[in-house]
């Protein structure tokens, strides 16, 4: 399995809404990331798992909340969001020490709050 | 925050035609990648150059990089249609942790 796979593909939440987007990779990577992306912008970086333990966090408001489950696993929790929050969602692997072969990213999750 | 700056934003051109893309960036770094997004769907990677690496190729992909000048560019030979799409570089900078930083990205466009 060579995929990251991210669900749901597509969410509409309100702005008082709980809701929580969903990440898994098979190949052993110990790496895991959330990026964030707007409309014909690049990626931009959130969240960083290494070994299952948050590493970076690039300040990003506490409305989103990261959760690593196991080594297979990432959550990204959402809560109270602010219709500027509307964006696709990435998430991505590595292979955490070896510098040499790039991310895996999933499809993403295209959110929108209303 | 952004590291790279992509030249040109956008970019048209025939089939069979070349496509040149730029990037630049402003730290030392461990490598650089290539990454190809379809319309909004997730990147696909399409090949790293590490920072002792000066060219690489893949297929119809060939990479440069040069770290003196903190750039690299990005040759599609033969375009086809099907590689219309954004192309973004990203940077893995030294001494930043795990984190890839992304460039603005060019936009190509191939027509049939």
């Amino acid at each position: 399995d060579t995929e990251v796979t991210q669900t749901p593909k597509h969410l509409v939440m309100g702005m008082t809404n709980k809701k929580s987007l969903k990440c898994e990779q098979h190949m052993g990577h110990r790496a895991m990331y959330w990026y964030k992306q707007k409309a014909k912008k690049p990626p931009e970086l959130m969240f960083v798992y290494s070994y299952e333990k948050l590493s970076i966090n690039e300040s990003v408001p506490s409305r989103f909340s990261p959760e690593c489950p196991n080594s297979s696993l990432l959550n990204l929790h959402l809560h109270a969001l602010q219709p500027e929050d509307s964006a696709l969602y990435l998430c991505a692997s590595s292979q955490d020490e070896d510098r040499y072969y790039g991310y895996t990213f999933g499809s993403g999750t295209r959110l929108t709050v209303v | 925050s952004q590291q790279g700056e992509e030249d040109p934003q956008a970019l048209s051109i025939q089939e069979g035609e070349n496509a040149t893309m730029n990037c630049s960036y402003k730290t030392s770094i461990n490598n650089l990648q290539w990454y190809r997004q379809n319309s909004g769907r997730g990147l696909v990677h399409l090949i790293l150059i590490r920072s002792n690496e000066r060219e690489k190729h893949s297929g119809r992909l060939r990479v440069t990089l040069d770290t003196s000048k903190k750039s690299s560019s990005l040759l599609i030979t033969a375009s086809r249609a099907a590689d219309t799409a954004s192309y973004f570089c990203a940077t893995d900078a030294k001494d930043a942790g795990n984190m890839l930083t992304f460039g603005g990205g060019t936009r190509l466009m191939v027509k049939p």
